[in-house]
C-alpha cells in the first residue's frame, strides 16, 4: 500500500501565485518529513524538511505546514516564479538509517 | 550533491545482458540507497545499505543485486531477470541527521 499519498499530480499557476501541494501519511512512526525539488534529468534536491513537533517551517519562499492529528503536511510556494517549475516530492521516514518513503510527485508549472 | 558520483549517465542494455551502475561517495557516510524512478511513479526503493558488508531489499528488489564491499561504493547490478529495466536510477546517501542527498542519476535503456 502507498504510505505517502501526494496531490495534485500536476499543477499550473500564474507567476506570483501560491501553489499548494498536499501529502498524507499513514505510519504514525514517521518523524521526519522532507520535500524535494527535481528538475528534468537531475537528481532530487532537498528543499525543506520538518519534524512533527512543529506546525510550520519557513525557508525563504517555501513553507511547510504540518498537521499531526490529521497526518497531513503541505508545501506552499510564495510568490512563485517560472524557475520554480519542477517536480516536487514529499517524503517521510522514521529517524535513523531508514529509507525515505516518497509520494508520487507533483509536476508544477509556473507560467508568466 | 558533489559528494556522490553516479556513472554512467546513460547506459544501454541488450536483452539478456547484466549491467552495473556505479555509485561512489567521498563523504564517509554509512547509509546508501538505490531508487528507481518511472514517470508518474515517484521514487521506489530497490536496495539500501546501512553499513559495509550489509544490505537490505527494498520494495522492488527483484531482478537487481547490490554489493557493499567498501564504505564509499554501492554498485547496483540490473540483471537479465529484470524484465522492465528502462528507468532513471538514483543513488542516495544519508548525511548528518536525517538529510538524504541524491546523485545526478543514471538513465538505463533496453535496446
Amino acid at each position: 500500500q502507498q504510505q505517502v499519498k501526494q496531490s495534485p499530480q500536476s499543477l499550473i499557476v500564474q507567476k506570483g501565485g501560491i501553489p499548494i501541494i498536499n501529502c498524507a501519511y499513514e505510519n504514525t512512526a514517521f518523524d521526519y518529513f522532507p520535500w524535494y525539488q527535481q528538475f528534468p534529468g537531475k537528481g532530487p534536491a532537498l528543499l525543506i524538511a520538518i519534524r512533527p513537533d512543529v506546525s510550520e517551517k519557513k525557508e525563504g519562499r517555501f513553507t511547510i505546514s504540518f498537521n499531526k492529528s490529521a497526518k497531513q503536511f503541505s508545501l506552499h510556494i510564495m510568490d512563485s516564479q517560472p524557475g520554480d517549475s519542477a517536480t516536487y516530492f514529499c517524503a517521510a521516514r522514521i529517524s535513523g538509517n531508514t529509507p525515505l518513503v516518497f509520494g508520487k510527485g507533483t509536476r508544477l508549472s509556473v507560467i508568466a | 550533491d558533489g559528494g556522490i558520483t553516479q556513472s554512467p549517465k546513460y547506459l544501454f542494455r541488450k536483452e539478456g545482458q547484466n549491467v552495473t551502475l556505479s555509485c561512489e561517495q567521498n563523504l564517509n557516510h554509512d547509509a546508501m540507497y538505490w531508487y528507481r524512478q518511472d514517470p508518474g511513479q515517484g521514487l521506489r526503493l530497490i536496495y539500501y545499505s546501512q553499513i559495509v558488508n550489509d544490505f537490505q531489499k527494498g520494495d522492488i528488489a527483484e531482478g537487481y543485486s547490490v554489493s557493499r564491499e567498501k564504505k564509499e561504493s554501492f554498485p547496483l547490478t540490473v540483471t537479465s531477470a529484470q524484465k522492465n529495466p528502462t528507468a532513471f536510477y538514483l543513488c542516495a546517501i544519508q548525511g548528518p541527521g536525517n538529510t538524504i542527498y541524491f546523485g545526478e542519476g543514471s538513465w538505463l535503456t533496453v535496446v
